[in-house]
């Protein structure tokens, strides 16, 4: 029973790369999230998706970040030509469905940036 | 004033003794309230969820809701080194995001 999957793990890019992050839901849940995890800091919402559709993405900044969770496949966050405060850890939670909201955390992908 | 706010610590409780971890929230309309452990380097791991007030009991686990006074509690029961971790209230904003307090760093002692 394979929980949320997150690849790859750890990703080192240099300033003004792209950054790939995908995620796989629990088998049979329909809602993923993203959040980033700064050094030193709390926990903050970036994202909300449903298959093809954002739902909210209140917490992504406006440049440079974007989310899709296609019909097939797993969910990409997309960060383009990092910056050294893109390092964090990002981490894609899922539900199975709205109500009462039970959100189960993968391992997370750390980034850095050099 | 945060969203969500927790006492940073750290705690620091003998082991088999009780551990009382402390949340309070802003927003009266929130539904949903969570508790995660977050060992060093690892993700958020889903401890307890409430959603009425009163208690809630998961073996050496009990979640506390006062929505009146917007507080959420956890306390942990003879407690074990394994415990030591840092610990998350949650609260649901809107109908689906989570708002994570900073976290509760606490440590039980052998």
């Amino acid at each position: 029973n394979a929980g949320v999957m997150q690849n790859p793990r750890h990703l080192v890019r240099r300033r003004g790369q792209e950054a790939r992050l995908r995620c796989s839901p629990v088998k049979g849940h329909s809602h993923v999230y993203w959040y980033r995890q700064l050094p030193e800091e709390g926990l903050k919402f970036m994202v909300y998706l449903q298959k093809e559709n954002i739902i909210d993405e209140s917490g992504m900044p406006k440049e440079r970040f974007s989310a899709e969770f296609p019909k097939e496949g797993p969910s990409i966050l997309r960060i383009q030509q990092v910056v050294r405060g893109d390092s964090a850890a990002y981490f894609c939670a899922s539900s199975p469905i709205a109500i009462y909201n039970e959100q189960f955390f993968g391992p997370g992908t750390r980034l850095t940036v050099l | 004033q945060k969203e969500v706010e927790q006492n940073s610590g750290p705690l620091s409780v003998p082991e088999g003794a009780i551990a009382s971890l402390n949340c309070t929230y802003s927003d009266r309309g929130s539904q949903s309230f969570f508790w995660y452990r977050q060992y060093s380097g690892k993700s958020p791991e889903l401890i307890m969820s409430i959603y009425s007030n009163g208690d809630k009991e998961d073996g050496r686990f009990t979640a506390q809701l006062n929505k009146a006074s917007q507080y959420v509690s956890l306390l942990i029961r003879d407690s074990q080194p394994s415990d030591s971790a840092t610990y998350l209230c949650a609260v649901t904003k809107g109908a689906q995001k989570l708002v994570f307090g900073q976290g509760t760093r606490l440590t039980i002692n052998p």
